[in-house]
């Protein structure tokens, strides 16, 4: 099993919405990552937790939280959010932080927030 | 903060022709990685590289980690409409705080 899992593929919110995005892997991996992409932009690094602790945390607002319940499972829970905050969310997954051997990604959540 | 510069950002070429494109940092990279990104999915690995002057192939598709460690290149060979989607270069230089750093993508266009 060589699969990062993201569910759901798409979701559309209004801004009192509270929702959550899951991802899931199987892998082993002891790393797991949230992205945020805009079009026509490369991932940008959001939250890393290695070990099932959060290890990195790059300045992302309060209405995002991510949680880790085990070394498979990763959640991003959804607050208040603005209609900026429309784009697509990826969890990736890696053998181990800072190994440098390559993120495996899943498909992504397509997020909308109207 | 690291930044590395990846071109062309697009390229619209003929089916069955060849395709370069490559990255450069200001700074030395332990790890070169090459992702495709095809629209609505996320990015899938094609090519990684681990040491300076590594050279790898994966079917059409050929890389290479510069001597230098400050660069990379991946190249295709006979192109095909399927090698349409967004070409990223990404690496890893090991910081305390090392993850991935992105390019900015190559577009790629292939007319049948």
């Amino acid at each position: 099993d060589t699969e990062v899992t993201q569910t759901p593929k798409h979701l559309v919110m209004g801004m009192t919405n509270k929702k959550s995005l899951k991802c899931e892997q199987h892998m082993g991996h002891r790393a797991m990552y949230w992205y945020k992409q805009k079009a026509k932009k490369p991932p940008e690094l959001m939250f890393v937790y290695s070990y099932e602790k959060l290890s990195i945390n790059e300045s992302v607002p309060s209405r995002f939280s991510p949680e880790c319940p085990n070394s498979s499972l990763l959640n991003l829970h959804l607050h208040a959010l603005q209609p900026e905050d429309s784009a697509l969310y990826l969890c990736a997954s890696s053998q181990g932080f800072n190994r440098g051997r390559g993120n495996t990604f899943g498909s992504g959540t397509r997020l909308t927030v109207v | 903060g690291q930044q590395l510069n990846q071109s062309p950002q697009s390229m619209f070429i003929q089916e069955g022709e060849d395709v370069s494109m490559n990255c450069t940092s200001s700074s030395i990279f332990n790890t070169w990685l090459w992702y495709k990104q095809d629209p609505g999915e996320g990015p899938v690995l094609l090519i990684a590289l681990y040491k300076a002057g590594e050279l790898t192939s994966n079917g059409r598709l050929t890389a290479q980690f510069g001597i230098t460690r400050k660069d990379s290149f991946l190249n295709i060979s006979a192109s095909i409409p399927s090698d349409v989607g967004i070409y990223f270069c990404a690496g890893n230089y090991g910081g305390s705080q090392g993850n991935l750093i992105f390019g900015k993508g190559t577009k790629l266009s292939v007319k049948p």
